[in-house]
């Protein structure tokens, strides 16, 4: 069985460069969400997919931030011109929503770090 | 607006004794309740949820929760805790009608004293 998978899992950048993350959902799932989770708080929703189209996104995901989901399958989230302020762990999650149970399947993140 | 507080940012409780992690939320429609645990290095994994029904729920390793509607409240519960129980605790509510974005709270701190 395998989960919610993303890459790489830890990145670290000057700012002002641009960074991508990857991540794979699992592989039922039409469902994708992006959330940002910095220390000591809960996770933050970013934006969400159901199957290729983007449905909802955050006020806190300023035009530097850009996530596709080309296939309906595997999501990427790129930011552009990173900030000391990007610094953060990004969360990937999927569901299925044919059950409708709201429950969120989450991968281990990828922790930024800008320097 | 939808929040989703916790009141108790660090708990400390000694094995074996029993927990009460607190989560009030603020809600217009129907929600969707949960709470997830968060281990170090392990992704959010969903100890329970609510939706309808029987307001005392059964989750995973041994945790419930008690929906209370006039208060607001989603409490959850353990009447013994392991020293693996060590985790960050989230409580977090969606919308019943579809499963849009779920909104989490800050999180609560579990260490357990030996």
């Amino acid at each position: 069985d395998t989960g919610v998978s993303q890459d790489p899992r830890h990145k670290i950048t000057k700012r002002g460069q641009n960074v991508t993350f990857r991540c794979d959902p699992i592989s039922e799932h039409n469902r994708l969400y992006w959330y940002r989770q910095t220390l000591g708080q809960g996770p933050e929703f970013l934006t969400y997919f159901q199957n290729e189209a983007q449905l909802e996104k955050s006020r806190l995901l300023s035009d530097r931030f850009s996530a596709e989901r080309p296939k309906g399958s595997f999501s990427t989230l790129e930011i552009q011109r990173t900030e000391q302020g990007d610094s953060a762990m990004y969360l990937c999650a999927s569901s299925w929503d044919r059950e409708n149970t709201g429950e969120l399947f989450f991968g281990e993140g990828s922790r930024l770090t800008v320097l | 607006a939808q929040s989703v507080t916790q009141p108790d940012i660090h708990i400390t409780v000694s094995e074996g004794a029993s927990l009460e992690l607190r989560c009030n939320y603020s809600y217009g429609a129907t929600p969707y309740l949960f709470w997830y645990v968060q281990s170090p290095g392990q992704g959010l994994q969903l100890l329970l949820k609510y939706f309808s029904g029987d307001t005392l729920v059964q989750g995973i390793k041994g945790f419930e929760a008690e929906f209370k509607r006039s208060q607001s409240s989603f409490n959850l519960r353990k009447p013994s805790v392991h020293w693996s129980d060590a985790a960050e605790y989230f409580c977090a509510v969606g919308p019943y009608s579809s499963a849009s974005k779920i909104i989490f709270g800050s999180g609560t701190r579990l260490s357990i004293r030996p």
